[in-house]
């Protein structure tokens, strides 16, 4: 199975610049897609095929990457955007998620 | 606007099954494919598998294959998942989701929790 890789947390001010980062195991073309979830919420589409934003989704988000490094920037960020990202491939069978990376505002 | 409705939680008894339901609404049912998605201890994810409302078409994860069976009923825009030979592992949330071009997922129901104990 493909294995996706992200650091477990990260703390930034509001206002500052992150990056999440995403490393695949083996290429995934652009298949990577990446997800918001709040706390006792479902999972919500942010990114798809890298870097594509979603409808809807602030164009603070943005993606990057192809191959086996990918890139989650918000900039600049906000209290909202507390909450867990995933990444998720869909180019290589059985479709697999990041472990999540935990995103705390200072 | 799309909704996915989960059915609600459920307390199972190890090594019984448990079925449930993700009933549609706001789009064409038939155009989209229905995955089901387990959260482990309220973090990671995996993916189960999904169905394909139009002709029932299934695709398992392989870790799953013998554990999760996808059904589908047109009549109720409605998919089931029914999982199998539960153990205190299987107590989690599960979720379903809607896939775009098979590709990705645009909106996901809230979940189900299960809760496997004697």
């Amino acid at each position: 199975d493909t294995v996706l890789t992200q650091s477990p947390a990260l703390a930034v001010s509001p206002g500052e610049r992150v990056t999440i980062s995403c490393r695949a195991s083996e290429s995934v073309s652009t298949g990577m897609h990446w997800y918001q979830q709040k706390a006792g919420q479902q999972p919500k589409l942010l990114i798809f095929g890298a870097s594509n934003l979603e409808s809807g989704v602030p164009a603070r988000f943005s993606g990057s990457g192809s191959g086996t490094d990918f890139t989650l920037t918000i900039d600049p960020v906000e209290a909202d955007d507390t909450a867990t990202y995933f990444c998720q491939q869909s180019w290589n069978d059985p479709w697999t998620f990041g472990g999540g990376t935990k995103l705390e505002l200072k | 606007q799309v909704k996915l409705l989960q059915s609600g939680a459920a307390l199972v008894k190890p090594g019984d099954s448990v079925k449930m339901s993700c009933k549609a609404s706001g789009y064409t049912f038939t155009d989209h494919i229905i995955h089901w998605v387990k959260q482990s201890h309220g973090k990671s994810l995996e993916w189960i598998g999904y169905i394909n409302p139009y002709s029932g078409g299934t695709n398992y994860n392989e870790k799953f294959k013998s554990k999760a069976t996808l059904t589908v009923d047109k009549s109720s825009s409605t998919v089931y998942m029914e999982f199998s030979r539960l153990t205190s592992e299987d107590s989690e949330i599960y979720y379903c989701a809607r896939s775009i071009a098979g590709w990705y997922f645009d909106f996901w129901g809230p979940g189900t929790m299960v809760t496997v104990s004697s």
